[in-house]
């Protein structure tokens, strides 16, 4: 079956921009995550739904991060005023029903902010 | 501060020998451990996982080892392949720090393996 999408692949934007990104679900999971991953870093947990309702949000680092999951399936995350060290790889992940159900991560979207 | 550190950013290995990756933690609330594989251009993805509760875990060519008390764990890949060659991230997943939920994993830095025919 389809694994998790997102897009677009690769975006470029300038600094103090507006930036979507698109999460789409392995079909039927409900718990979905995003991270972010910097160069020669590891994911770093940024936001965990359950369903519509962000569970966790605890790792957005600041309220220029904003994301949604409106009918509980695919998912956005938004970002006002890009600065420069918003770039990086950001990865949706989604699970069956979250805790310690397998997370099947996308290829990523690579975010550089110019 | 890195609550999941992987020491050896690389390591290279000859096609057929044992691959051992480590990992350490620090955070002592963490149950739940987990290893993913990650290839240029494509997301994570998990191979292993390991509960608190064990000391070991096999799955086929991959065995993840958990010492508790040292706050320790490895893979070991056994023969190792060509194909093998990857980047490893060890995760972990818990009670957070701040009363959080458990099902966001925390992950190291990463080692890069790279096994010569």
């Amino acid at each position: 079956g389809a694994g998790v999408s997102q897009t677009p692949s690769n975006k470029v934007t300038e600094k103090g921009k507006y930036v979507e990104l698109r999460c789409d679900p392995i079909s039927g999971h409900t718990a979905l995550y995003w991270y972010r991953q910097s160069l020669g870093q590891g994911p770093e947990f940024l936001i965990y739904f359950q369903g519509t309702g962000a569970a966790d949000d605890s790792g957005l680092p600041n309220d220029r991060f904003f994301a949604v999951r409106p009918e509980g399936s695919v998912s956005t995350l938004k970002i006002q005023r890009t600065e420069r060290g918003d770039s990086a790889v950001y990865l949706c992940a989604s699970s069956l029903a979250g805790g310690r159900d397998t997370q099947y991560f996308g290829p990523g979207t690579r975010l550089t902010v110019l | 501060d890195q609550q999941v550190k992987q020491n050896s950013p690389s390591l290279s290995v000859q096609e057929g020998r044992i691959s051992i990756l480590n990992c350490d933690y620090t955070n002592s609330m963490f149950d739940y451990f987990l290893w993913y594989k990650k290839y240029p251009a494509e997301g994570p993805t998990f191979l292993i996982s390991i509960s608190s509760i064990k000391d070991k875990n096999e799955d086929g060519r991959f065995t993840v080892f958990l010492n508790k008390s040292a706050k320790h764990l490895s893979l070991h890949i056994v023969p190792s392949q060509p194909g093998d060659s990857a980047v490893y991230f060890c995760a972990a997943s818990g009670v957070s720090v701040n009363g959080g939920s458990q099902g966001n994993l925390i992950f190291g830095k990463g080692t890069k393996l790279s096994v010569k025919p």
